[in-house]
């Protein structure tokens, strides 16, 4: 079935450092592909998708790349900022399936 | 604002006492969701329903219930609480069960079992 596998975290960051999370899934369909971030004490919010490969995602600084060759979908920024520090979903979707997430990746960024 | 409501937000029960998790959501979407998150763990799927009138068993379905009412609303019951359902309920909808739009999630009911 299809699945998806997120790096372990927290990830530990200062301000304006590089970010990348990895995302790794295993499809049997073509899937679209997404990124959730959850701040503290909210719910989930869609952050970016892309719906077929080669397609790139980005939202608020952040980007992720549909890379069916490496079956991958990394999340990456640039410089983060403090107000970045959430924890972030990698999901897939077949159609008519449920979404499936990774297991969320907690990220914390100092000043 | 368009979304996806859930009441209460906090919620103390004690072992044995019911209660019923509330959602609505405004997109008309068909499909809507039930999931748990417990420190440390990602999400878990409890119930689902792909359309009004249809409702199906997530990961862990064991000492829940729910009712899709029409198709804004999708309640979860809980008939006897348990110190194990102690947990951040969210409550998603989405337009079909598989899209390429993702899914809303409100914003949680913090529920602890005593």
């Amino acid at each position: 079935g299809n699945s998806v596998t997120q790096m372990e975290g927290p990830v530990t960051l200062s301000e304006e450092a590089f970010l990348t999370i990895n995302c790794t899934y295993t499809a049997t369909g073509y899937p679209s592909l997404f990124w959730y971030v959850q701040y503290p004490g909210e719910g989930l919010q869609l952050l970016l998708k892309a719906t077929k490969a080669d397609d790139k995602g980005s939202n608020k600084g952040f980007e992720a790349t549909y890379r069916k060759e490496t079956t991958s979908f990394h999340l990456e920024k640039g410089s983060v900022q403090v107000s970045d520090s959430a924890v972030y979903f990698c999901a897939l979707s077949d159609p008519f399936q449920k979404l499936v997430f990774g297991t969320g990746t907690r990220l914390l960024v100092s000043p | 604002n368009a979304g996806v409501t859930q009441t209460p937000k906090f919620q103390v029960l004690k072992t044995g006492q019911s209660m019923t998790l509330q959602c609505a959501q405004d997109m008309n979407h068909n499909s809507m969701y039930w999931y748990r998150q417990d420190p440390g763990m990602g999400l878990r799927l409890i119930y689902y329903s792909a359309s009004e009138g249809t409702t199906d068993k997530g990961e862990v379905p064991n000492g829940y219930n729910v009712s899709r009412l029409n198709k804004r609303e999708f309640s979860l019951r809980l008939e006897s609480a348990a110190p194990s359902q102690t947990s951040v309920y969210f409550c998603a909808s989405s337009e079909e069960l598989g899209n390429n739009y993702g899914y809303t999630f409100g914003s949680g009911t913090r529920l602890t079992v005593v």
